[in-house]
């Protein structure tokens, strides 16, 4: 039981270019969460999947599109990306209901850096 | 959006001391959740609050929602070097599925 996994856990992309962060779990998680963390921010939610087929924007969706392939997948796009994303992301899975449902598991992270 | 008011921002402490650390917010919460991340990780979930005035323990970790359920506390008490790390509050609101994180209390522990 790997929890949630994520890759890559480094990458460098020059500005313009695009990529995708992959997010999977083995938990039988319907929820599932992107997030960015950057110095003296906190988290912050980019977009969420409540279940699977369904996407919502968070608190800071700009310039970032998701896709939720199946239950265990939420990938993450940058389109084009931009300096401003430098930052490292977190995905997330949370139960699938009953009390504990905003019990969130993180992903070890992904270091991005955009020059 | 919503802001959850953690404080402090960090903490400097010797070994064996006990830690408070708190979060405050002008709206309500219906579950309040403290994760700690250590440097180069996720957050992991620590302790879970559901209920206004709760108390809930995990080994030398104790958590309490505050009974107008717009504050949380978390102790830490007797301090060791693996306590190292930055600390969340996370607040929920409603039927939906979205935490609003606090920006962290950074704790260093000096042997």
């Amino acid at each position: 039981n790997a929890g949630v996994t994520q890759t890559p856990k480094f990458q460098v992309l020059k500005t313009g270019q695009s990529m995708t962060l992959q997010c999977a779990q083995d938990m039988n998680h319907n929820s599932m969460y992107w997030y960015r963390q950057d110095p003296g921010m906190g988290l912050r939610l980019i977009y969420y999947s409540a279940s699977e087929g369904t996407t919502d924007k968070g608190e800071v969706p700009n310039g970032y599109n998701v896709s939720r392939l199946n239950k265990r997948e939420f990938s993450l796009r940058l389109e084009s990306a931009a300096p401003s994303q430098t930052s490292v992301y977190f995905c997330a899975s949370s139960d699938p209901g009953g009390r504990g449902l905003e019990t969130q598991y993180f992903g070890p992270g992904t270091r991005l850096l955009v020059l | 959006g919503q802001q959850l008011n953690q404080s402090p921002q960090s903490m400097f402490i010797q070994e064996g001391e006990d830690v408070s650390m708190n979060c405050t917010s002008s709206s309500i919460f219906n579950t309040w959740l403290w994760y700690k991340q250590d440097p180069g990780e996720g957050p992991v979930l620590l302790i879970a609050l559901y209920k206004a005035g709760e108390l809930t323990s995990n080994g030398r970790l104790t958590a309490q929602f505050g009974i107008t359920r717009k504050d949380s506390f978390l102790n830490i008490s007797a301090s060791i070097p693996s306590d190292v790390g930055i600390y969340f509050c996370a607040g929920q609101r409603g039927s939906n599925y979205k935490l609003t994180f606090g920006k962290g209390t950074l704790l260093t522990v000096n042997p």
